[in-house]
């Protein structure tokens, strides 16, 4: 069965700190797909990424970057000199190549960014 | 700006009551996806489609939630009977893709309460 877990529940950091939410998946597939996804505390959700299993090649935009490892099942995610807008609820996701009914999101991680 | 609308914001009914929540795409986006927030099960996928036609509703309780494109500018969902464990925040999103999961636009969610 396909799982995500996202071991930090929550991360504090002070601003401008650089900070990384880990993400750790188990799937049988050879093919899947790689998400996230940020919540801030107005409760809306914004999507971040998507990365499919054959392009390993880690991605920049911004202040954010993502390090995907499909080594050790891991897809991490790092914002570079964070601030206080960052402060949100970040989930990682994985689905298989087609369906949704394996469609799994992690736990998710509260950031708090302090000023 | 183009955004995703979603219909009513918030909607408190009683057990046994049907529900209809309504999503209205971003213009020419031809993919659109259901989700479920609780604290208990956290995010969840429900039922995605693309051109009108559902993909895969297999997230979705069959036996009281249905998920409709009527035509390309209105998705709906609806949930009979509803039940207090229906109670989430549902979002719907809208992507503009000829195959799998690309970039997803969230409309603000239908905060559910049901009593």
């Amino acid at each position: 069965a396909q799982k995500v877990t996202q071991a930090q529940t929550e991360i504090s950091v002070v601003e401008k700190e650089d900070v990384t939410l880990d993400c750790v998946y188990e799937t049988r597939d050879t093919t899947y797909y790689l998400f996230w996804y940020k919540q801030p505390p107005s409760g809306e959700l914004v999507f971040l990424i998507r990365r499919n299993s054959f392009d390993e090649q880690n991605e920049i935009s911004g202040r954010y970057s993502w390090n995907f490892q499909k080594s050790t099942s891991s897809f991490n995610f790092t914002i570079t000199a964070s601030q206080v807008v960052d402060s949100a609820v970040y989930f990682c996701a994985l689905s298989e190549t087609w369906g949704g009914q394996n469609f799994v999101f992690g736990p998710g991680t509260r950031l708090s960014v302090l000023p | 700006d183009a955004r995703v609308t979603q219909t009513p914001r918030d909607k408190v009914t009683e057990m046994g009551q049907e529900v209809t929540m309504r999503c209205q795409p971003i213009l020419g986006h031809n993919t659109v996806f259901w989700y479920r927030q609780t604290m208990m099960q956290g995010l969840e996928l429900l039922a995605y489609f693309r051109n009108r036609a559902p993909l895969d509703d297999s997230g979705m309780p069959k036996d009281r939630f249905s998920a409709e494109m009527p035509d390309a500018t209105l998705a709906t969902l609806k949930i009979q009977p509803s039940e207090p464990r229906d109670s989430a925040v549902y979002f719907c999103a809208s992507g503009l893709r000829g195959g799998t999961y690309n970039e997803q636009f969230f409309g603000p969610g239908t905060r559910l309460t049901v009593l």
